[in-house]
């Protein structure tokens, strides 16, 4: 299964509200996790099963979307947030990335 | 605390071997799949290899089936990937994962994370 995520890169100002797609090359049911990773640091797990928010990630993050398409929002960006995000699918092994979405400031 | 230790990973020759390690604490390692991925320099990251519970059921990523081999001991509480015919293209960080759910039949995510151990592949 192939992950297709856009854009590639964005910049975006403090507050701002951006948006992250991810399209699957077939059905994945909701089986669409997002991950943040910034330099020299463990991805970290934000989002499992399209919309269900891991425990301590905050409430401005949210997914949304089902079968082959899915999107990624941060509804006020906070100076934290900078990083590359990846959207990987579950449904099935392999369980393939996307191939991520560098946030920087703008 | 929950924790996922890696090491093993160093400058080794094409075609050459490598195993890596990953110490687990804090958590019943028995009770959960566990992943490897990786991320050469500059790219995204790259799911490698799970193997279930007991051990009785792995999968890889096609360009390494057949090269690498993951495995796991858990009296030990320890992941292994044995890495086999090794190229250029495998030079990465490698990070062990947690599955999300113990016990799962299906696949939630990996919520623990190590910090990675480096290969460089490299003559």
């Amino acid at each position: 299964i192939q992950m297709t995520q856009s854009p590639s890169s964005l910049s975006a100002s403090v507050g701002d509200r951006v948006t992250i797609t991810c399209r699957a090359s077939q059905n994945i049911r909701r089986k669409l996790n997002w991950y943040q990773h910034k330099p020299g640091k463990a991805p970290k797990l934000l989002i499992s099963d399209g919309s269900t928010l891991q425990t301590g990630v905050p409430s401005r993050f949210s997914g949304g979307g089902s079968g082959t398409d899915f999107t990624l929002t941060i509804s006020g960006l906070q100076p934290e947030d900078f990083a590359t995000y990846y959207c990987q699918q579950t449904d099935s092994a392999p369980l393939t990335f996307g191939g991520g979405t560098k946030v920087d400031i703008k | 605390e929950v924790q996922l230790v890696e090491s093993g990973g160093g400058l080794v020759q094409p075609g050459g071997s490598l195993r890596l390690s990953c110490a687990a604490s804090g958590f019943t390692f028995s009770r959960y799949w566990m992943n490897w991925v990786r991320q050469a320099p500059g790219k995204g990251l790259e799911w490698v290899a799970n193997i279930k519970e007991d051990g009785s059921e792995t999968y890889y990523v096609d360009s390494v089936e057949g090269r690498f081999s993951i495995s796991r001991d858990n009296a030990k509480k320890s992941l292994f990937l044995q890495m086999n015919s090794l190229r250029a293209e495998d030079t990465a960080v490698y990070y062990c994962a947690r599955e999300k759910i113990p016990a799962a039949v299906d696949y939630y995510g990996m919520d623990v994370w190590g910090q990675g151990t480096t290969v460089t592949v490299s003559s």
